[in-house]
């Protein structure tokens, strides 16, 4: 079965570092989510890309977060420098509905990458 | 302003009985909405969707009733087992533009379902 794959599962780093997380989606999926979610509540999205462009990152705190997708297909998402705050589970999803399709949007979600920040 | 909200941050239930899993929502315009599933360590799972033109979506043992009125939707596990153990969370989304809106999740609800 098709699934979403994140690495690394689990980073620790110091405050101030730089970490990066990457994410395969799955194999035809258009539309890749990095999301954050904080312990206690529900994911919130970081940033949307339809195939190799941005389409939402309205919610990406750019001063120090960015993410790319280069060719349309895997991704990644840096944090440069890390801060204390920034401790959560970073998420990747896919779908195979794009901006153009509508209708159903079923997102598949990787096991996430646990970001601890000392 | 939370958008969607899981208002019961736990919920225990007896294995064999019904688990009734409830979401409210304050925006209009959500016209799509989907229940995941979590257990620890893992990504969410998707579990079931209902558009807004049904009232009720059924899936073996899990059922969505959706109530557009009261801007209310619930999701039904009947008969409740141990491995439906795990968070729970309602998510939404509205069409707009010619295409699907991103997600919005709640804060989850925690299932504990007791031999």
């Amino acid at each position: 079965e098709a699934e979403v794959a994140q690495s690394p599962r689990y980073k620790i780093t110091e405050k101030s570092q730089a970490v990066a997380f990457w994410c395969d989606p799955i194999s035809g999926h258009a539309t890749l989510y990095w999301y954050r979610q904080i312990l206690g509540q529900g994911p919130e999205l970081l940033v949307q890309f339809q195939d190799e462009s941005v389409v939402d990152d309205s919610q990406l705190p750019k001063d120090r977060f960015s993410a790319e997708r280069l060719k349309g297909v895997d991704s990644t998402l840096k944090i440069q420098p890390a801060e204390l705050g920034d401790s959560a589970m970073y998420l990747c999803a896919s779908s195979l509905v794009g901006l153009a399709g509508g209708g159903d949007n079923e997102q598949f979600f990787g096991p996430g990458t646990r970001l601890t920040v000392l | 302003d939370q958008q969607v909200k899981q208002n019961s941050p736990s919920l225990s239930v007896q294995e064999g009985r019904i688990s009734i899993l409830n979401c409210d929502y304050t925006n209009s315009m959500f016209d799509y909405f989907l229940w995941y599933k979590k257990y620890p360590a893992e990504g969410p799972t998707f579990l079931i969707s209902i558009s807004s033109i049904k009232d009720k979506n059924e899936d073996g043992r899990f059922t969505v009733f959706l109530n557009k009125s009261a801007k209310h939707l619930s999701l039904h596990i009947v008969p409740s087992q141990p491995g439906d153990s795990a968070v729970y969370f309602c998510a939404a989304s509205s069409y707009y533009g010619g295409s699907q809106g991103n997600l919005i999740f709640g804060k989850g609800t925690k299932l504990s379902v007791k031999p």
